[in-house]
């Protein structure tokens, strides 16, 4: 089962404008963390954002900042500001304690969103 | 600290031969990650280690691959034999366990494998 879901394969998102990037997750662990990560072409991971499951407050990062409703078990990326150098994949990704993994955490990534920042 | 280094950078290798990629990851990290990345399925966490001990494997696609960890500072993945659907992008990435969960992995640069 996908724990880790993206659905959006690309974006498009025009320069200066704010773009939202699409993360839901499962889990079974109430202590979990979600991540964000950025891939630019160039192939290095570069982490951006991350959002603890017992955070009260949605985390920001400069311009980034992750909507998180848990409720819905989603976890979004917003941009803001979009630049060209923003333009790369973005994948979500989520730790917890598997049922079975004796409290291992594990980190499990979604298959990704590619924006594309138009000037 | 120099990150978590992976070596090599690149690999060529003819199908059936033997592939071994290496990973150092950051000093005083206590968990060890493999991932392989694909067009079309992302990134595949094939095995992870915790203290050098192997925690869970159930991604690694066959028999053919292997991983270790002999030490804190040294892991090894290895595919024999290879063949051509193993060309991928291989990462590895270490983090450290914390009090409230752990710190987000850090990736090395990545091995592009290529099996022709």
């Amino acid at each position: 089962a996908q724990k880790i879901t993206q659905t959006q394969p690309g974006m498009f998102v025009q320069e200066k404008e704010a773009v939202t990037l699409d993360c839901t997750y499962d889990t079974s662990d109430p202590s979990y963390g979600l991540f964000w990560y950025k891939q630019p072409s160039s192939g290095e991971m570069i982490f951006l954002i991350y959002q603890g499951s017992y955070d009260q407050q949605n985390a920001t990062e400069g311009r980034y900042s992750l909507n998180f409703q848990k409720a819905r078990k989603s976890a979004n990326l917003v941009i803001s500001a979009s630049q060209l150098g923003d333009s790369a994949m973005y994948f979500c990704a989520m730790r917890d304690r598997p049922r079975g993994s004796g409290g291992y955490q594990k980190v499990t990534f979604g298959i990704g969103t590619k924006l594309q920042v138009i000037p | 600290d120099a990150g978590v280094i992976q070596s090599p950078r690149h690999e060529v290798t003819e199908m059936g031969q033997e592939v071994t990629l290496r990973c150092k990851p950051i000093s005083g990290h206590d968990y060890l990650f493999w991932y392989r990345q694909t067009m079309m399925r992302g990134l595949e966490l094939l095995i992870y280690f915790n203290n050098n001990v192997p925690i869970d494997d159930s991604g690694m696609p066959e028999d053919r691959f292997s991983a270790k960890m002999p030490n804190a500072s040294f892991s090894t993945l290895k595919i024999q034999p290879s063949e051509p659907r193993d060309s991928a992008v291989y990462f590895c990435a270490s983090s450290l366990r914390t009090g409230g969960g752990f710190t987000e992995a850090f990736f090395g640069q990545g091995t592009r494998l290529t099996v022709v």
